[in-house]
């Protein structure tokens, strides 16, 4: 099976502008979950997507949101970004949303914000 | 909301000793433990796992253990290998929802 796919990898934006990411998860996967690493802040959760329904929302501004797809496939948002927002983004995936099976990483998507 | 703690930042090991990792807990309806290994540029991937019904979970080199009175779990790695170099990360979850709550990381170096 192919994994975990995110696009773009990289990406360079300017403070206002937003950004779109995407994330492909595992065949058969249905909940994806998206998170942001920072050196500082480390691995923190934005949000879970089942079944095209955002369960779960971490703690973060209203400017990050997300959506899932009908194919599983999720895209997140941030609008109006700020520097502080340059991170990896890291989205995984899981066959359910039960909370005690593995979650599979992407590669990333590394956004800097000038 | 759920806090994990770990400790310490950086291990520095030499190649065939054991290396430990602690981790806490804030949370007692946590249920699940995952530790992930994040090699320089790469992504997280799950080393080992324990769900609270188990004290002790072993994968040939590799083990952790959970104290769910203490609300601790460590992460055990022997006869380490210039390859485990990388950082670890213990994470928490609770039934129900994949939303993971991390550690903070700890920078393991082996040195042959």
């Amino acid at each position: 099976k192919a994994g975990v796919t995110q696009t773009p990898r990289y990406l360079i934006k300017t403070r206002g502008q937003q950004v779109t990411l995407s994330c492909s998860p595992i065949s058969g996967h249905r909940s994806v979950s998206w998170y942001q690493q920072t050196p500082g802040q480390g691995l923190q959760f934005l949000f879970e997507y089942f079944s095209e329904t955002q369960r779960n929302k971490g703690n973060f501004p209203g400017r990050f949101s997300g959506r899932q797809f009908s194919n599983s496939r999720s895209e997140m948002n941030v609008s109006t970004l700020e520097l502080g927002d340059s991170a990896l983004y890291l989205c995984a995936s899981s066959p359910t949303p039960r909370g005690d099976n593995e979650q599979f990483f992407g590669p990333g998507t590394r956004l800097t914000v000038l | 909301g759920e806090n994990v703690e770990q400790h310490p930042s950086t291990l520095s090991v030499q190649e065939g000793d054991s290396a430990v990792i602690k981790c806490t807990y804030s949370d007692s309806a946590s249920n699940y433990f995952p530790w992930y290994k994040q090699e320089l540029g790469k992504r997280p991937q799950l080393i080992i796992d324990i769900r609270s019904n188990v004290g002790e979970k072993k994968d040939q080199r590799i083990a952790v253990t959970l104290n769910k009175t203490a609300k601790h779990f460590s992460l055990h790695i022997t006869e380490t290998q210039p390859e485990d170099s990388a950082v670890y990360f213990c994470a928490a979850s609770k039934a129900g929802n994949n939303r993971l709550s991390f550690g903070k990381g700890n920078q393991v170096v082996v040195i042959p």
